[in-house]
């Protein structure tokens, strides 16, 4: 049990479809961030979440659209996704001050058909 | 800005011999530096972290890593292998963005070191 729950695991979607990613944390942490992890690339932030309020958005598509309702919960909207969206996407959480590390879940393995 | 390479996409050792995945560092001011693993269909955990204390940091499962400002480097070690060390391993680097009580840690990831660990 890492403390930050993603569900679902797996996800197979066709392009027109409209899905919804989930994570949870239960370690008391007020940011979120959600990351994209393709083969033979370096992790990708996507966004962060800060006390709520969204700090980060590194210049993702709006076909992807984030939602975070309160500190310990976080979503990622899909619609219209592209094959080459198809990846593991990763949330993650941490504390507040320098030197947080984040804390992981197992992430949701998408793919987009 | 900041960024870390890891020097080696791929190691190999045999079971019970040492680990060496080496990672170096840029940042342009004093970092916090973390090595995280990555087993296949799992996220990342958390093997240890540098935040400016001691500047050898022991870690979880016999890891450690050595901070060392002058060679801006932070390559993480193992005495013995272990078949269940075979994973992805990450180094990251972090700079807190935002300011007080509000601040978190922007995380920079290198491209990741494969070990795989022969019997």
């Amino acid at each position: 049990e890492t403390g930050v729950t993603q569900t679902p695991r797996h996800l197979v979607m066709g392009m027109t479809n409209k899905k919804s990613l989930k994570c949870e944390q239960h370690l008391g942490h007020n940011a979120m961030y959600w990351y994209k992890q393709s083969a033979k690339k370096p992790l990708e932030l996507m966004f962060v979440y800060n006390f709520k309020e969204q700090t980060e958005n590194n210049s993702v598509p709006s076909r992807f659209s984030p939602e975070c309702p309160n500190s310990s919960h976080l979503f990622l909207h899909l619609h219209t996704l592209q094959p080459e969206d198809s990846a593991l996407y990763l949330c993650a959480s941490s504390q507040t001050g320098l030197g947080s590390p984040l804390h992981f879940g197992n992430g949701t393995r998408l793919t987009v058909t | 800005a900041q960024s870390v390479t890891q020097l080696d996409s791929h190691v190999s050792v045999s079971e019970g011999t040492p680990v060496l995945l080496r990672c170096n560092y840029s940042s342009s001011y004093s970092p916090s530096l973390f090595w995280y693993v990555q087993h296949p269909n799992k996220g990342l955990q958390l093997l240890l972290k540098y935040t400016s204390a001691a500047t050898l940091v022991k870690g979880i499962n016999g890891f450690e890593a050595e901070f060392k400002k002058s060679e801006t480097s932070f390559h993480l070690t193992k005495p013995s292998a272990h078949m269940s060390d075979a994973a992805e391993y990450f180094c990251v680097v972090s700079e807190a963005q935002g300011a007080g009580g509000t601040s978190y840690g922007k995380l920079t990831f290198g491209q990741g070191t494969i070990l795989t660990v022969h019997p």
